[in-house]
């Protein structure tokens, strides 16, 4: 069965200051990787995903992943967090007929 | 707005009522799917429609909830003999889904939160 795990469920940091995420995973099939973004009110939104090809993949708003397939890994990265970035980060893995399979999410809070 | 439209975005009801949402996709997404997702926890995938058939359900898909999309347009969700266990947000997504690709990114709705008193 498919899984993924996200290491860190709460996040705080200040401005400025480079962000990574944790995010490992186990799959039968083609992997398929995602990185959703949930602000405060508002409706899941496609940070980045990974289908196959260059294992860095950017996204919106700054955002970057790297696929490591030895580590079953899609770690989610930004150099340079803003207060606007305060929001639920979820990864996940599948999609087509199998659905979405979420991690649990990360809170992060950007301090200002 | 041309995005996911769920209806309604709250819902209260009481123990062993019957409840429905509604999910309206993107016009031209042939996909459809709906989740559940409760606090603390990321959404969970309960079904999957490519047009009008319902192609994959999930095993947390009970007996009491059954799901529709008549047109291959919108979608029904229904509850039955609601439970406290199914207080959570219910999100639906859709996507082109084109045959022999790669699946497709998904837009979600913003979701109907259900609380059973």
């Amino acid at each position: 069965a498919q899984s993924v795990s996200q290491h860190n469920h709460h996040v705080i940091l200040s401005e400025a200051a480079s962000l990574e995420l944790g995010c490992n995973y186990s799959y039968g099939g083609t992997v398929n990787l995602f990185w959703y973004v949930q602000y405060p009110g508002q409706h899941l939104q496609l940070l980045l995903k990974y289908f196959s090809g260059d294992p860095l993949v950017k996204g919106i708003k700054g955002f970057e992943a790297e696929f490591i397939k030895s580590k079953f890994s899609f770690n989610l990265r930004k150099p340079s967090v803003q207060w606007s970035d305060t929001a639920e980060y979820f990864c996940a893995v599948g999609g087509g007929a199998d659905g979405l399979t979420f991690g649990k999410g990360t809170h992060l809070i950007i301090q200002p | 707005d041309t995005g996911v439209s769920q209806d309604p975005r709250h819902k209260i009801t009481k123990r062993g009522q019957n409840v429905t949402f509604r999910c309206d996709p993107i016009s031209e997404h042939n996909r459809l799917y709906w989740y559940r997702q409760t606090l603390g926890q990321g959404p969970e995938f309960l079904t999957y429609f490519q047009n009008e058939a319902q192609l994959e359900k999930s095993r947390l898909l009970s007996d009491r909830f059954s799901a529709e999309r008549p047109k291959g347009s919108f979608s029904t969700l229904e509850i039955q003999r609601t439970e406290q266990g199914d207080s959570a947000m219910y999100l639906c997504a859709s996507s082109t889904g084109l045959t022999g690709l790669n699946w497709i990114e998904a837009f979600f709705g913003q979701g109907t939160r259900l609380t059973v008193v």
